[in-house]
């Protein structure tokens, strides 16, 4: 089993769609979770961190639930700017700093 | 640029040569990550350091590479008797206390 899982799509979606991703992870002692963009060809960029709590950016929410080991991304009225490549992190384990990075989830939103 | 620059951008090389590529933090960050992506993955963590001191290492890491960071400061990857199987690309991120890290724009490694 990966340590990262994601569907790697593509999804394709309208403008002004909500379009959910999930991702689920192995590792139960994992403490730190993000969403992480990446445009074609070029580096992978912070989104957001994801808390216990669940947090919202604008129009990006992330959740995670720990019971379940899954985190999700919650894009809503998506933009043609939106479409890149989302990935799903974990760190690998409590006290270290190595991230562990899913596949990613491929989005494209169309005119 | 106050980002985290990578040196070269793209370096081409003939198996059995040795590569080294470079990577310049952001300038406060004194954690220092290296990470391979191969077409259609995510990165693949390599190594960390915190300030000068090399912390973590992943089993990828073979004899082959090996990473320093003198002075706290930048950092080298090198790639001795380089292989087919290493074309890939080769980013560096930095991070200041917590686990979000800011990557670099990366190297692209293709070996003939």
């Amino acid at each position: 089993r990966k340590e990262v899982e994601q569907d790697p799509g593509p999804f394709n979606v309208p403008e002004g769609a909500t379009v959910a991703f999930n991702c689920t992870y192995s590792n139960s002692a994992s403490q730190s979770f993000f969403w992480y963009r990446q445009d074609c060809r070029k580096e992978p960029k912070l989104l957001m961190s994801v808390y216990s709590s669940g947090n919202e950016d604008g129009r990006f929410t992330a959740q995670l639930n720990r019971a379940s080991q899954y985190i999700s991304l919650l894009i809503r009225d998506s933009k043609l700017s939106d479409s890149a490549t989302y990935l799903c992190v974990v760190n690998k384990e409590t006290g270290r700093r190595a991230l562990t990075f899913g596949s990613g989830t491929r989005l494209q939103v169309q005119p | 640029d106050t980002g985290v620059s990578q040196d070269p951008r793209h370096k081409i090389t003939k198996r059995g040569q040795n590569v080294t590529f470079r990577c310049d933090p952001i300038s406060e960050h004194n954690r220092l990550y290296w990470y391979r992506q191969t077409l259609g993955q995510g990165p693949e963590f390599l190594t960390y350091f915190q300030n000068e001191a090399q912390l973590e290492k992943s089993r990828l890491l073979s004899d082959r590479f090996s990473a320093e960071r003198p002075k706290g400061s930048f950092s080298t990857l090198e790639i001795q008797r380089t292989e087919q199987g290493d074309s890939a690309m080769y980013l560096c991120a930095s991070s200041l206390r917590s686990d979000e890290q800011f990557f670099g724009p990366g190297t692209r490694l293709t070996v003939l």
